[in-house]
C-alpha cells in the first residue's frame, strides 16, 4: 500500500509570506501529527490530528496551525515566515493513535525561508 | 520536563556490534520507540518497548529498564547500510505525540 506522501517535497519562501505543506496518510491511517526537523532541535511536535479534531498541540507559536479533512489528508499552515522557521517539516500517520505504536513518516517538505 | 539524551555521535566498524542509550525524564511513561533516519530519508521505525526487558527484531535489538529510566539499541553485525540518525522517542500520552532524543548519528567504517 502507499506510503504517507507529502508534498510539496521542496519550498523557497520569503519572509512575511506564508505557506502551506500537505499530508496524505496511509490509506485507513485517521492520525496524523506534524513535526518540524532542524540540526539544532532535533524534531519537535507540532501537532496531531486525528478525526478531523487536533488532539494534542506542541509549544510553537500561533503562527503555526493545521486542520485535517473528512479524507484525514491534513494540511499546516505558517503564516508571517520567519528565518527560523527553516526546516524539514515531517508528517506522520497512524492507524487510531491509541494504543498504536508504530508512527509511519513521509519523506518530509524542506521549508527555506530567504 | 520531558526530555531524552543520547549520544550525538558514535563511530564502529562493520560487523561490529554497537550500542546506543537513551536515558529519559518524562511524565507519564507508555514506553520507547526507536526510529532509524538516513540522510534525507523519512524517520522509520524500528522497535517499541512498552515492557522492561530485550526486544529482538533481526540484527537489531532494543531494550528498556524502566526502574532506571533507560534504554537501548543494539545494533549486531554491523553494515554499512546501518549508517544513520537513530533516534529515541517517547509517546507523552495514549496518542500520537512522540517527544524525540537529539539524536545520535552512527557512522560505520569499513
Amino acid at each position: 500500500k502507499a506510503g504517507v506522501t507529502q508534498t510539496p517535497r521542496y519550498l523557497i519562501k520569503t519572509r512575511g509570506q506564508q505557506v502551506t505543506l500537505s499530508c496524505s496518510p496511509i490509506s485507513g491511517h485517521r492520525s496524523v501529527s506534524w513535526y518540524q526537523q532542524t540540526p539544532g532541535q532535533g524534531l519537535q511536535f507540532l501537532f496531531e490530528y486525528f478525526s478531523e479534531t487536533q488532539r494534542n498541540k506542541g509549544n510553537f507559536p500561533g503562527r503555526f496551525s493545521g486542520r485535517q479533512f473528512s479524507n484525514s489528508r491534513s494540511e499546516m499552515n505558517v503564516s508571517t515566515l520567519e528565518l527560523g522557521d527553516s526546516a524539514l517539516y515531517l508528517c506522520a500517520s497512524r492507524r487510531s493513535g491509541t494504543g498504536d505504536t508504530e508512527a509511519f513518516f513521509g519523506q518530509g517538505t524542506r521549508l527555506t525561508v530567504v | 520536563g520531558q526530555s531524552l539524551e543520547q549520544p550525538s555521535e558514535v563511530t564502529a566498524v562493520e560487523g561490529a556490534i554497537v550500542q546506543i542509550n537513551c536515558t529519559y525524564q518524562t511524565s507519564g511513561f507508555y514506553g520507547l520507540s526507536w526510529y532509524q533516519q538516513h540522510d534525507g530519508g523519512a524517520p522509520t521505525f524500528l522497535s517499541y518497548n512498552a515492557l522492561d526487558g530485550l526486544e529482538e527484531t533481526g540484527r537489531f535489538s532494543s531494550f528498556l529498564s524502566r526502574s532506571d529510566s533507560y534504554g537501548y539499541l543494539l545494533l549486531q553485525e554491523l553494515q554499512m547500510k546501518d549508517s544513520a540518525s537513530y533516534f529515541c522517542a517517547a509517546p507523552t500520552s495514549n496518542t500520537g505525540k512522540l517527544i524525540f532524543g537529539q539524536g545520535t548519528t552512527l557512522q560505520v567504517k569499513p
